[in-house]
């Protein structure tokens, strides 16, 4: 069974510091990857997505994330965060084309003004 | 281009009772996904319903059930209510189901919010 894990279940930072948010996945063949956010009061919503090609992936709002399949972790990035960024970050799997996505169980962010 | 849409917003039962939460798809979208998102937690699917079948089934036990309507709406009932079911029941809708190609993106809506007393 494929599993979803994120390395932190809180992170606090001040605006202006480099955001690193850890996904790691447990599954052995083809994979797309997500990490979707969700602001205080909001649905989910897409950041970005990996499906094939550039294991480097660019999204909305300045985030980042980058594939590598050897660790099987998808990490998202931002070089530099507001306070805007505070959420909930989720990281997803879906595995051989199913329509089933995995969760990971998320990290909360609270970026300090 | 209307996006996901769930209905109600909030809803308060009690236990053994029967709910059922409903979503309309982002237009153009055929396939819909229901989700529990339990407190602090990260949503886990529930099934996956196109043309009006269940598709997919994740770890949740009869008492949970599904419909899908020809406009692409869909149902989800849950019966005999547990204080556990207390959660944000998430729908998503996307346009190509798994069994065709690669899956697209998913679109959530809102949720409804349900508590068990």
């Amino acid at each position: 069974a494929q599993s979803v894990s994120q390395h932190n279940h809180h992170v606090i930072l001040s605006e202006a510091a480099s955001l690193e948010l850890g996904c790691n996945y447990s599954y052995g063949g083809t994979v797309n990857l997500f990490w979707y956010v969700q602001y205080p009061g909001q649905h989910l919503q897409l950041l970005l997505k990996y499906f094939s090609g550039d294991p480097l992936v660019k999204g909305i709002k300045g985030f980042e994330a980058e594939f590598i399949k050897s660790k099987f972790s998808f990490n998202l990035r931002k070089p530099s965060v507001q306070w805007s960024d505070t959420a909930e970050y989720f990281c997803a799997v879906n595995a051989d084309y199913g329509q089933n996505f995995v969760f990971g169980p998320g990290t909360r962010l609270s970026v300090l003004p | 281009d209307a996006g996901v849409t769930q209905s109600p917003t909030h809803l308060i039962k009690t236990r053994g009772q029967q709910v059922t939460l409903r979503c309309s798809p982002k237009s153009g979208h055929d396939t819909v996904s229901w989700y529990q998102q339990a407190l602090g937690q990260g949503p886990q699917f529930i099934f996956q319903y196109y043309e009006e079948e269940e598709r997919q089934r994740g770890n949740f036990p009869d008492r949970f059930s599904g419909h899908q309507f020809p406009n692409y709406s869909s149902e989800l009932n849950v019966n005999a209510l547990l204080l556990g079911d207390s959660a944000l029941y998430l729908c998503a809708s996307s346009l190509v189901p798994g069994i065709l190609g690669p899956t697209d993106t998913q679109y959530f809506g809102p949720g409804t919010r349900l508590t068990v007393l």
